[in-house]
């Protein structure tokens, strides 16, 4: 499986826009880039991905480099809610979903 | 959105004992379901992959005797914990993949091996 590197932990202040990077130098042509949170004693949430051009939904934003060997989940304005841990993963078509370590996001009042 | 539901959300069983969590997703029908285990302060870790009407591919290292896995319908899958010891005690997480491969997971499953 291509690897992705986060984060291990960052911090926001509430109401400001939160930039999360992920780093996938070697990612392959079909894999698509996948946005999951985990906020505390719950399964993982679905939150955004795509595979080349950017990818804005009610929740967040995806913006994904040239070369997508890079992209950022974009949180627009972030509430204490949003505190979780973020996990970026590449997945292929069919393929499953390989957890790694994530960025936890703290958000400050 | 899409919802997978496990149940039970919690459970305590005596060491020695089996016990089945539940994964079903509530409104499409999931061909593949995933089981997930996840110690605290951990990653997830996948434990299997399960397809309806065939067996489970288990992932290295994970007792396929141990963890009994049943996909026999499109919204079920089930995961048995046989003859549970403390070490087992963990937060169990299913995941059902949609028709568009989007993948959702469920609220999770604390188990306590007492």
């Amino acid at each position: 499986d291509a690897k992705t590197t986060q984060p291990n932990s960052m911090e926001s202040n509430e109401e400001e826009p939160v930039h999360l990077p992920c780093n996938h130098s070697t990612i392959s042509g079909t894999d698509y880039i996948h946005w999951y949170r985990q906020l505390p004693s719950q399964g993982p949430e679905y939150v955004i991905h795509g595979l080349t051009s950017n990818v804005n939904n009610r929740m967040a934003s995806l913006a994904i480099a040239e070369d997508r060997k890079s992209s950022t989940l974009i949180l627009h304005r972030a509430t204490l809610r949003d505190a979780a841990v973020y996990y970026c993963i590449l997945k292929g078509g069919n393929e499953k979903l390989t957890f790694g370590t994530g960025t936890r996001l703290t958000i400050i009042p | 959105g899409a919802v997978v539901s496990q149940h039970p959300s919690r459970v305590i069983c005596k060491s020695g004992t089996s016990v089945k969590i539940e994964c079903r997703s509530l409104d499409f029908q999931a061909t593949t379901m995933f089981w997930y285990r996840q110690f605290p302060k951990q990653s997830l870790m996948l434990m299997a992959t399960s397809n309806e009407g065939s067996k489970a591919t288990y992932e290295q290292g994970v007792e396929k005797d141990k963890f009994l896995i049943n996909h026999a319908s499109l919204t079920l899958s089930t995961l048995t914990v046989t003859s549970a010891h403390p070490e087992d005690s963990s937060f169990y997480i299913c995941s059902a993949r949609d028709m568009l491969d989007t993948i959702y997971f469920g609220e999770g499953s604390w188990l306590t091996v007492v």
